[in-house]
């Protein structure tokens, strides 16, 4: 079972930053946080992770709390193209198991 | 870098009869993965092999499908005898072992069965 809680929903402007929120209340130790996103008709795609600091990569920045129970991707400058289905997951390293959750619709209205 | 290629795209069929998909993992990857995404819903992960060994097949209908891969590279996923509730899309994925969990997916077989 998914270990994580997203909305369901967001809006988002274009050009405007989408800030993703997602809990993760029981993650232990030693488990990252992981976003993958899905395009529709496409498989998922996957964006960042993290362990306990805050990432950043060319896709997006991974913001997670000091207590590691709650995670936000923020998309700096929305397209468009990014408008999908984003999943945090929480995530064994080296476990190699990947359980989706239902994941949040996000739109990029223009 | 050639990603997860998939076959075939679409696929329908009657009830009860069988269907087969098949998967072509990117190259060096151990780990390949089956998820089943039914409409609006997110994947669930059907069966994970490590090479040609099952690592987790705990959400698996055995008593209608099956999985196999055989030479550690190549996989195919197949369903006998289907029912409505399998129409879905089958989507395959793959990565490294252990050192890097990011997983590269293929575009899916969306199934329907009528």
């Amino acid at each position: 079972d998914a270990k994580t809680t997203q909305p369901p929903s967001m809006d988002c402007a274009e050009g405007r930053a989408a800030n993703l929120p997602c809990n993760h209340s029981t993650i232990s130790g030693n488990e990252y946080v992981y976003w993958y996103r899905q395009i529709h008709s496409q498989g998922p795609q996957y964006i960042i992770h993290g362990l306990k600091n805050n990432e950043t990569n060319e896709m997006a920045s991974l913001i997670i709390t000091e207590d590691r129970k709650s995670s936000t991707l923020i998309l700096p400058h929305a397209t468009l193209r990014d408008t999908a289905v984003y999943y945090c997951i929480v995530n064994i390293q080296g476990a190699q198991k990947l359980v989706f959750g239902q994941g949040t619709r996000l739109t990029i209205n223009p | 870098e050639a990603g997860v290629a998939q076959s075939p795209r679409y696929k329908i069929i009657e009830k009860r009869q069988s269907v087969a998909f098949w998967c072509n993992p990117i190259s060096g990857h151990a780990t390949l993965y089956w998820y089943q995404q039914i409409l609006g819903q997110g994947p669930k992960l059907l069966i994970q092999f490590q090479n040609n060994g099952v690592v987790d097949d705990s959400q698996l209908p055995k008593d209608r499908f099956s999985a196999e891969r055989l030479k550690g590279v190549d996989s195919t996923l197949k369903i006998q005898p289907a029912k409505l509730e399998d129409s879905a899309v089958y989507l395959c994925a793959s990565s490294f072992w252990a050192m890097n969990t990011e997983a590269f997916f293929g575009q899916g077989t969306r199934l329907t069965v009528v």
